[in-house]
């Protein structure tokens, strides 16, 4: 079983819908990083939580340290969202992050 | 505030020939990264540096691999002689980074190797 595991693996949805893409890990961490790969490789750092939650634009993430777990919404999604998101954390014992397998987001027009 | 700069963006060499990385972090960060991202695959951490010294380095194959950052600024990724199995994006990050190199990494646009 992967340390960081992300639901789902792919998800295509229409313009305009909510978008929930959950991070789950069995590891201490002290910190969990949301970040976005678009196909030409670059990786856009998104937000890095400890507790709660954020928010930036029509991105929000939050976190449950008790429950180890983790959600990235997108509101009024569009096409231009479309990209790969990545969940990694920052486990207690080593400063390396740990990867989850990405989620592959397809908006529609 | 720039951002983490990588060039070249693209790459195509034969194996066996050399090929080299350049990465200009974000201004007073003192950690940066190199990872190798081959496709399909999470990101691997090649090297991490803390100023200009090295902090990890275990997953950096060692015989064809080599990195430096000469000032504890700009870093350089060098592979000689190269082999298929290293076409991958190299990304590299930084972070304003304590001693343990945690908090947020900021990463560059990466470039993408293909050895033919």
């Amino acid at each position: 079983k992967n340390e960081v595991e992300q639901s789902p693996q792919n998800l295509t949805a229409q313009e305009g819908e909510f978008i929930t893409i959950n991070c789950s890990y069995s590891v201490g961490i002290s910190a969990l990083h949301w970040l976005q790969q678009h196909p030409g490789g670059g990786i856009v750092s998104l937000f890095m939580l400890s507790s709660g939650k954020k928010k930036h634009g029509r991105l929000i993430a939050t976190i449950n340290i008790q429950e180890k777990h983790s959600s990235l919404h997108i509101t009024a999604s569009h096409p231009r969202d479309s990209a790969v998101y990545i969940c990694a954390v920052n486990p207690d014992s080593n400063y390396q992050l740990i990867w989850g397998a990405g989620t592959k987001l397809i908006i529609k027009p | 505030e720039a951002g983490v700069a990588q060039s070249p963006r693209y790459k195509i060499i034969e194996k066996r020939q050399s090929v080299a990385f350049w990465c200009n972090p974000i201004s007073g960060h003192a950690t940066l990264y190199w990872y190798q991202q081959i496709l399909g695959q999470g990101p691997k951490l090649l090297i991490q540096f803390q100023n200009n010294g090295v902090v990890d380095d275990s997953q950096l194959p060692k015989d064809r691999f080599s990195a430096e950052r000469l000032k504890g600024v700009d870093s350089t990724l060098k592979i000689q002689p190269a082999k298929l199995e290293d076409s991958a994006v190299y990304l590299c990050a930084s972070s304003l980074g304590a001693a343990s190199g945690r908090g947020e990494q900021y990463f560059g646009p990466g470039t993408r190797l293909t050895v033919t």
